[in-house]
């Protein structure tokens, strides 16, 4: 079983819907949950963090945790095709000395259709 | 422009040579990492930096590969003896070590390597 699963997509949704990413994760140590946005050839861009059960709002993202059924999600409201990108979900373990080491999926593509 | 730098972008060599990379992170982080991602998958944890001492390697960082951080402040990643499967891009983060500690990283625009 891998750390971190998501499903590699592609996932398709027209302009202006909403767009649902998932991911599921082993480690139940796990404390903190990212989703980083990586454009073709870029680097990976930090667009949300969740730290305890429930969701969580920015603009058009909602992240929402549910760490009983080791589940991340993330919920784009009104896609945009700027929003065509790779979604990686990442889950963080606490290293000697406090660093971080986040594992990340593989990534979902979505593609924003107008 | 503040956030974390690596130098080269791209970097073409042939097998059995050496390279380098070069990271400067947000210059009040003093955590550093390097990951490794190559197509179709997500970024690999390679090993991290609190100031100057390099905390954590995992297995993935063979032999070849050695970082530092000497001074505390910028990083270099070199691989020795390259071979085809190093190529990937090479990605430099870095965090702020501070009580909060959310382990939010701010990635670079990483160093793509080709080994031929």
């Amino acid at each position: 079983q891998k750390e971190v699963e998501q499903n590699s997509g592609p996932l398709s949704v027209p302009e202006g819907a909403i767009a649902s990413l998932n991911c599921t994760y082993s480690d139940r140590g796990s404390q903190s949950f990212f989703w980083y946005r990586q454009y073709s050839g870029k680097s990976p861009e930090l667009i949300m963090s969740i730290y305890s059960n429930g969701d969580k709002e920015d603009g058009r993202f909602t992240a929402q945790l549910n760490k009983a059924s080791q589940y991340v999600s993330l919920l784009i409201r009104d896609s945009q095709p700027s929003d065509s990108a790779t979604y990686l979900c990442a889950v963080n373990r606490i290293l000697t000395g406090g660093g971080n080491k986040l594992t990340f999926g593989t990534g979902t593509q979505l593609k924003v259709e107008l | 422009d503040t956030g974390v730098s690596q130098d080269p972008r791209h970097k073409i060599t042939k097998r059995g040579q050496n390279v380098t990379f070069r990271c400067d992170p947000i210059s009040e982080h003093n955590r550093l990492y390097w990951y490794r991602q190559t197509l179709g998958q997500g970024p690999e944890f390679l090993t991290y930096f609190q100031n100057e001492a390099q905390l954590e390697k995992s297995r993935l960082l063979s032999d070849r590969f050695s970082a530092e951080r000497p001074k505390g402040s910028f990083s270099t990643l070199e691989i020795q003896r390259t071979e085809q499967g190093d190529s990937a891009m090479y990605l430099c983060a870095s965090s702020k070590g501070d009580r909060a500690n959310t382990g939010e990283l701010f990635f670079g625009e990483g160093s793509r390597l080709t080994v031929l």
